[in-house]
This record gives C-alpha cells, structure tokens and sequence, in this order.
C-alpha cells in the first residue's frame, strides 16, 4: 500500500521569497504523484502531476515539482510567493492496479507575509 | 468544472443515528471516492468505488458503508453515527485513463452531537 509523508505542518514565508514544500512517499513502484492545493473555504484543485518522463513537472500558478527516485520525494517549489498562495498544500500518491486509489498526505499549511 | 453535486451539504445529526450522504455525477468516470477531511489528518480515503457493484476499502472504512448502484451516483452511509464522525467529506471522481486526476465535489458538513 502506498502512503505519504508531509514532515512540515506549518510553513511561513515573506511574500516573494522562494517556496519549497517537502514530500515523501512509500510505494514499491513509481506511482502517480500529485500536489493539490486548498484555499480556505474552498475545494481542493489540482497543481501539477507526474507519472513518467521528465522529473521536473511545470503546473498552475507558477508551480513545479521534481521527482526524485532515488530519496522517494516529490518536493513543490516556487520561485517568488505571493500572498494569494496562502493554502494549504497536498501531496498525494496514486497507485493500484486493480483498484486504482489516491492517498494524501496530512498537509502543509502556508503562510505568507507581507 | 467537473460535474459533481454532494447533498446534502450540511447536516447535523445526533449519535446513534443513520446518515447518508450522497454524490452524484454527470461526467460518466468510473472511480469515485470518499474521503474525509479533518485538521491534522488532511485527506483520509473512506471508500472507493472502481464501477458499478465494485467498492473497496481505504484507509478508515470502519464504520462506514457505500453502495453504487449506477455510475452516477456513490452513497456514503453512517449506520449510526458518532461523535468521532464529525467531519467534512468530499467526493471526488477520476477517470483512471486520463491518469488518475481527482475531481472533488464542494464537500459535506457533518456534525453529529
């Protein structure tokens, strides 16, 4: 069974300042691995994904992610962080050949400061 | 937008009652999911559904039953409800063609005294 590891509750961050949110995931294959983000009151949307080839994914909002096979790590960076990127974040594994389901991990939780 | 509708949208409930929380979709995908969403804990996978009759478990089913008797449509049921249960859920749907994306609908306020 697939699982997620997100060691930061918590993060704050100076609006423009670089970004990085860590993810670890435990799956015996490469899985589907996802960051999704929740702004306060609402749904949760979809940054960017990976599945295969190039390890460094581009998503929404000026969001990317590396994949990195051999730390088993995910990690979501941003160059310069605006206020409106106050959220919480979201990694999540999708894996299962039968059937097919996504876990997440317990969240990050983004504050920014002027 | 993904077509999905959760209803209802708030309830509050007493312990040792029956709920039943419905999704309902019109974008015709064949996985559907429940999960639960509470602080600290982030997303935790009830029950999912890979097809009409087929559900499985996911990582805090007890408690909790499902049913699907046609695609559109995942019914989430707490059989008697309790104060544990309190929580938001949020139904998604994905397509696992397409890579396994979620969709979530605009989630479900439980509150059980």
């Amino acid at each position: 069974a697939q699982s997620v590891t997100q060691p930061d509750i918590h993060i704050t961050v100076s609006e423009g300042a670089s970004l990085e949110l860590r993810c670890n995931y435990s799956y015996g294959a490469t899985p589907y691995l996802f960051w999704y983000v929740q702004s306060p009151g609402q749904g949760l949307q979809l940054l960017l994904k990976y599945f295969s080839g190039d390890t460094l994914v581009q998503g929404i909002k000026g969001f990317e992610a590396e994949f990195k096979r051999s730390q088993s790590s995910f990690n979501l960076r941003k160059p310069s962080v605006h206020w409106s990127d106050a959220a919480e974040y979201f990694c999540a594994v999708g894996a299962g050949t039968g059937g097919f389901k996504t876990i997440f991990g317990a969240g990050t939780r983004l504050f920014v400061k002027a | 937008d993904a077509g999905i509708t959760q209803s209802p949208r708030h309830k509050v409930t007493e312990t040792g009652t029956p709920v039943t929380l419905r999704c309902h979709q019109t974008e015709n995908h064949r996985y559907m999911y429940w999960y639960r969403q509470d602080p600290g804990h982030g997303l935790r996978l009830i029950h999912y559904s890979y097809g009409v009759k087929d559900t499985d478990k996911g990582e805090v089913s007890d408690g909790y039953s499902v049913s699907r008797s046609k695609t559109e449509d995942f019914l989430l049921t707490l059989e008697s409800a309790t104060s544990s249960q309190t929580s938001v859920y949020f139904c998604a749907i994905s397509d696992r063609e397409r890579g396994g994306e979620l969709f979530f609908g605009e989630g479900s306020r439980l509150t059980v005294l």
